[in-house]
């Protein structure tokens, strides 16, 4: 049973590139949550989906940044024209349906650090 | 305005002791309250959950109290181990909609 999966581990890109960040969530969830941690700094939520929904997009910067889950296929976090502040490191988690229970609990992947040149 | 806090940046003790982190909000109601551990380089990892009538949740060597009154949770791991030095990260349900973490406490285990 896989855990979360985010892919690239590691993405260089220069400054006015694009950023695509993918992540496979654990088999039966179907919440998805990306978060961007600085150095030194906690976890800053950025957007949470359902399959084809975007339940909460309150922590996404208003231009450049979009997310998507689609039916099939992993979570995208894509990041347009990328600056230096974008850098840091991404974090995917994944939660089962919140039926109540475990449904509060969210497994990470482990991350995707961007660097931006 | 909302806010999150951990007691402090870095906390050092002695294998062996207690080590207590501080978890204080602001401005928010949780349904429960949550523990995580991040090791350098990797995501957190779940530890304990708490709900809000539940005043006490223990896990082997961890414990946690959540305190909705004072708006705080205390996290307790007992005979700690270098194997324990990590970062620690509480996080509060914002009313069922998202996660908001604090700023976490990096623990050192002294051998």
């Amino acid at each position: 049973n896989a855990g979360v999966m985010q892919n690239p581990r590691h993405l260089v890109r220069r400054r006015g590139q694009e950023a695509r960040l993918r992540c496979s969530p654990m088999k039966g969830h179907s919440h998805v949550y990306w978060y961007r941690q600085l150095p030194e700094e906690g976890l800053k939520f950025m957007v949470y989906l359902q399959k084809e929904n975007i339940i909460d997009e309150s922590g996404m910067p208003k231009e450049r940044f979009s997310a998507e889950f689609p039916k099939e296929g992993p979570s995208i976090l894509r990041i347009q024209q990328v600056v230096r502040g974008d850098s840091a490191a991404y974090f995917c988690a994944s939660s089962p349906p919140k039926t109540g229970g475990e449904g509060e609990t969210q497994y990470f992947g482990p991350g995707t650090r961007l660097l931006v040149l | 305005s909302q806010k999150i806090e951990q007691n402090s940046e870095a906390l050092n003790i002695q294998e062996g002791k207690t080590a207590t982190l501080t978890c204080n909000y602001t401005n928010y109601s949780p349904a429960y309250l949550q523990w995580y551990r991040q090791d350098p380089g990797r995501g957190p990892v779940f530890l304990l959950l708490i709900r809000e009538n539940e005043k006490e949740k223990r896990k082997e060597r961890l414990k946690v109290t959540f305190d909705t009154t004072l708006k705080q949770s205390l996290f307790h791991i007992t005979a700690s181990q270098p194997a324990d030095s990590a970062t620690y990260l509480c996080a509060i349900d914002n009313y069922g909609q998202n996660f908001v973490f604090g700023p976490g406490t990096r623990l050192s285990v002294l051998p």
